[in-house]
């Protein structure tokens, strides 16, 4: 069964159209992550949260924007997308405590297309 | 401050041929986590291993085999009999024990050329 489960796996949006991606996890884990991750590159981190408490990258732009309404669930929105914000949107989680952290667990990805 | 380094941007290897991806890491904590993550054409990454920095016993699971040395700070990972469906690429990661960060290698695109 999915652990970490991202909707939709695919999102077309105008240019300039507000979007909103989701995710949610069944494991229960603290951390929650939101990458950027265009072709051919590693997977960049927008932000993160660790329970409520959130963590802005100093190069996330402020068109990105990211809500967690409880443990399950995280909400990457979008402002106002452009045509370089076309990427895939990877979620992923894992637990934080200090001598047991855990690897990161991902979903399958948001592929986001700006026309 | 911490970095991953994997040289080799893309590796093609004939079916049945062993393969080693490399992996370099950069940290001055003393407790830290390594990872290796496959991304198929699916695009979801998927967790392959995870290794503590106070454990640098090598592991070997199946065709896999994860070869971790800090005197050299390398975590090295290698196919045996390289497989078409092991046409990915391979993410190394570092985390430290004070922090939520992953750092990631810019990855190694692996072909298998049946």
């Amino acid at each position: 069964d999915a652990m970490v489960i991202q909707n939709p796996r695919y999102q077309v949006t105008q240019f300039g159209k507000p979007v909103t991606l989701s995710c949610s996890q069944t494991l229960n884990h603290n951390v929650m992550y939101w990458y950027q991750q265009k072709s051919s590159q590693a997977p960049k981190l927008l932000f993160h949260y660790y329970d409520k408490d959130f963590n802005n990258e100093a190069d996330t732009p402020d068109n990105f924007q990211s809500r967690r309404p409880n443990t399950s669930f995280c909400f990457l929105d979008i402002r106002s997308p452009g045509l370089g914000d076309a990427a895939m949107y990877l979620c992923a989680t894992s637990r934080y405590a200090r001598g047991r952290n855990t690897e990161a667990f991902f979903g399958q990805g948001t592929r986001l297309t700006v026309v | 401050a911490q970095k991953v380094t994997q040289a080799q941007t893309e590796i093609s290897v004939v079916e049945k041929e062993d393969v080693t991806l490399d992996c370099v890491y950069e940290t001055r904590d003393t407790t830290y986590y390594l990872f290796w993550y496959k991304q198929p054409p699916s695009g979801e990454l998927v967790f392959l291993i995870r290794r503590n920095s106070f454990d640098e016993q090598n592991e070997i699971s199946g065709r896999y085999s994860w070869n971790f040395q800090k005197s050299t700070s390398s975590f090295n990972f290698t196919i045996t009999a390289s497989q078409v469906v092991d046409s990915a690429v391979y993410f190394c990661a570092l985390r430290m024990d004070t922090g939520n960060q992953f750092y990631f290698g810019t990855g190694t695109s692996l072909t298998v050329i049946p």
